[in-house]
């Protein structure tokens, strides 16, 4: 059975700092993995889905990696800004079938 | 831009009643799914619905579950008799055909709570 973990669960940085959020998964025949922002008591904002068959994708200032072999991807967040506050969430679907597992999120804030 | 949305945003019900969230999934999407996330934990799926039929559900969804998609633009989840562990998130989520066919979108969510 899949597991997706998150580290760390929480983190706190100043502004304008480069940050980098780490999910893993035990299962590496996985077909995407896909990254999202959750603000409070709100929904999953999509930042950036990255295909089995590929290494990074990159929108703005984020830029995610995946090693499927290892069962590892990171999210690159360049100079971070206070409204990136939020708890990111690393979900990953399986070669079989469309459900995402999801990782237990970690929790930015950053600070002015 | 095309979202999902979700009715109602906050649903307050008695133990052992019925409730029925609905959605409204981006509207040339094809594919249609349920998850919930209790309060402090992960992120759960539920089901997923294509061709109007069940593709794929988690142990979770049991009898006292159902979906539907009355006609073509609604999608809903039916709880028959809701549990105190039902309180919990609920997030429907579409996706869709060509080149952006994976990324799966989420609906805002309805929190309900049973007490």
């Amino acid at each position: 059975k899949q597991e997706v973990t998150q580290i760390p669960a929480a983190l706190s940085v100043p502004e304008g700092e480069n940050l980098v959020l780490n999910c893993s998964f035990t299962d590496s025949a996985i077909y995407n993995l896909q990254w999202f922002r959750q603000d409070p008591g709100k929904g999953l904002t999509s930042l950036l889905l990255i295909q089995s068959s590929q290494r990074e994708q990159t929108s703005g200032r984020l830029n995610a990696s995946l090693d499927k072999s290892s069962g590892r991807s990171t999210l690159y967040i360049a100079a971070s800004q206070p409204g990136d506050s939020a708890t990111y969430l690393c979900a990953v679907r399986a070669n079989a079938g469309n459900m995402l597992t999801f990782g237990g999120g970690t929790r930015l804030m950053v600070k002015p | 831009e095309p979202e999902v949305t979700q009715t109602p945003s906050h649903q307050v019900t008695q133990m052992g009643q019925e409730v029925i969230l609905r959605c409204v999934p981006i509207s040339n999407h094809l594919y249609f799914y349920w998850y919930r996330q209790i309060l402090g934990q992960k992120v759960e799926f539920l089901v997923s619905f294509y061709n109007n039929e069940i593709s794929e559900k988690s142990e979770i969804f049991d009898d006292q579950f159902s979906v539907e998609r009355p006609d073509g633009s609604n999608f809903t989840l039916k709880i028959r008799s809701t549990k105190l562990e039902d309180s919990a998130m609920y997030f429907c989520a579409s996706s869709g055909t060509g080149a952006d066919t994976d990324t799966q979108y989420f609906g805002p969510g309805t929190r309900l709570t049973v007490l």
